[in-house]
């Protein structure tokens, strides 16, 4: 079946540690993106990538990386310069070639420090 | 830069009854694109609806349907005959329909309203 999976559901983080949340996607989307929920609010966009190799930054990216060596394939680094890395994350992937698509999201991760 | 806005965090309906969650936006841009996502205890992001600026008639998808008012900003949710699985939080989101180096995709989100339906 096509569709995005997010590893791990659940994600401990200790003290100046670096994690890296994984997002595959098989719908063969150009468009990947981040974003971070917190409890309360919308969600919040990190990073985003339209081709292989290339990404940029969202409204909240510091303290995150990404890269996009495939394009199924988008992981977010929450780094140890992140201070409340403490979230719901979420990656959504979506055509590019026809913009009235809507986003499709992954189940998330839910991050959480030690 | 574009923002939404929904001013109820929280609403109540009864089963079978009817309920609508308010969503306006701020933008500068004549096309766009609008959707209300439904995100229930298990935290996926479902798409419920969407709306084309350029379309003045509102879309409706079985018991869920929009009040889109171009003038006004402002894009409301309608679910009809409410049943227990409608119980979630609703996010409203805006995206802009141009593609290129500042406008690539990305959804901009209200905070949300969480629908209580009581049996």
């Amino acid at each position: 079946d096509g569709g995005i999976t997010q590893s791990p559901k659940y994600l401990f983080r200790k003290e100046g540690q670096n994690v890296t949340l994984s997002c595959e996607q098989n719908l063969n989307h150009d468009a990947m993106y981040w974003y971070r929920q917190d409890p309360g609010q919308g969600l919040r966009l990190i990073y985003y990538s339209q081709i292989v190799n290339d990404f940029q930054k969202g409204d909240i990216a510091e303290g995150y990386s990404v890269s996009r060596e495939k394009k199924e394939s988008f992981p977010l680094t929450v780094t140890s310069a992140q201070k409340n890395p403490t979230a719901f994350y979420l990656c959504a992937t979506t055509l590019t070639r026809r913009s009235n698509q809507p986003q499709h999201f992954g189940d998330g991760t839910r991050l959480s420090i030690l | 830069a574009q923002t939404v806005t929904q001013s109820q965090p929280e609403m109540s309906v009864q089963e079978a009854e009817t309920v609508t969650l308010s969503c306006t936006y701020d933008t500068s841009e004549s096309d766009y694109y609008l959707f209300w996502y439904k995100q229930p205890p298990s935290r996926q992001m479902i798409l419920v609806i969407r709306q084309e600026a350029y379309k003045q008639q509102n879309a409706t998808e079985n018991r869920f349907s929009v009040n889109f008012q171009k003038a006004a900003k402002s894009f409301s949710l309608k679910i009809s005959d409410s049943q227990l699985g409608d119980a979630a939080m609703y996010f409203c989101a805006y995206r802009s329909a141009s593609w290129g180096s500042s406008n690539t995709g990305k959804l901009i989100f209200g905070q949300g309203t969480t629908l209580q339906v009581k049996p």
